[in-house]
């Protein structure tokens, strides 16, 4: 079974500060792995993913995560946050071979303080 | 890049009538696509995998006769709430796969659907 774990379901950082947003899943294989960003009344937009090679996977709006095996952890990563980051951000699991079944977590909502 | 476009983005009806979604790739032809449910402040509930030409597979708890689902082309698919009550107010979002290129998932903006 799959399943997805986003640890803080909302996070407050200022503007400038690290953000940090954890996931970890639970699969019996390694998944393919994505984040996620939603603004309001919107639909999902990718930021990143990882499938295959290297673990450390950047993503659009200067975004990042690395993949851990060892720790099943897939945390979302930007060393500065800006306001227009302020959104849910989503964790996905897709499991190799599954017709793109897509398991999400239950999603962490970034604030950011001016 | 691809897009997914949903329409209407917003719909009020009133209780006891039915509401059709489209749920259009613009760019790539789509034989899978997905519909999801979401309530406010929680994640994505996955409903059902739409297939081009076949039945849709629904998960676990959804009602078929209420949800029906329809792909009736490479680009389309529709979602269709029957005899909708307030109940069923929700987010409902769907994606598509770009299976002839990456192999990527693309979400839909969003539809909002609000029955009084």
């Amino acid at each position: 079974a799959q399943s997805v774990t986003q640890l803080g379901s909302h996070v407050s950082v200022s503007e400038g500060a690290l953000v940090l947003l954890r996931c970890n899943y639970s699969s019996s294989v390694p998944p393919y792995l994505f984040w996620y960003v939603q603004y309001p009344n919107q639909g999902l937009q990718l930021l990143l993913k990882y499938t295959t090679g290297a673990t450390l996977v950047k993503g659009i709006n200067g975004f990042e995560a690395e993949f851990k095996k060892s720790e099943t952890s897939f945390h979302l990563t930007k060393p500065s946050a800006h306001m227009s980051d302020a959104a849910e951000y989503f964790c996905a699991v897709s499991p190799p071979n599954t017709g793109n079944q897509f398991y999400f977590g239950t999603g962490t909502s970034l604030t950011v303080i001016p | 890049g691809a897009v997914v476009s949903q329409h209407p983005s917003w719909v009020i009806c009133k209780s006891g009538t039915s509401v059709k979604i489209e749920c259009r790739s613009l760019d790539f032809q789509a034989t899978t696509m997905f519909w999801y449910r979401q309530f406010p402040k929680q994640s994505l509930m996955l409903m059902a995998t739409s297939n081009e030409g076949s039945k849709a597979t629904y998960e676990q708890g959804v009602e078929k006769d209420k949800f029906l689902i329809n792909h009736a082309s490479l680009t389309l698919s529709t979602l269709t709430v029957t005899s909708a009550h307030p109940e069923d107010s929700s987010f409902y979002i769907c994606s598509a796969i770009n299976t002839g290129g990456t192999g990527e998932l693309f979400f839909g903006e969003g539809s909002r659907l609000t029955v009084l």
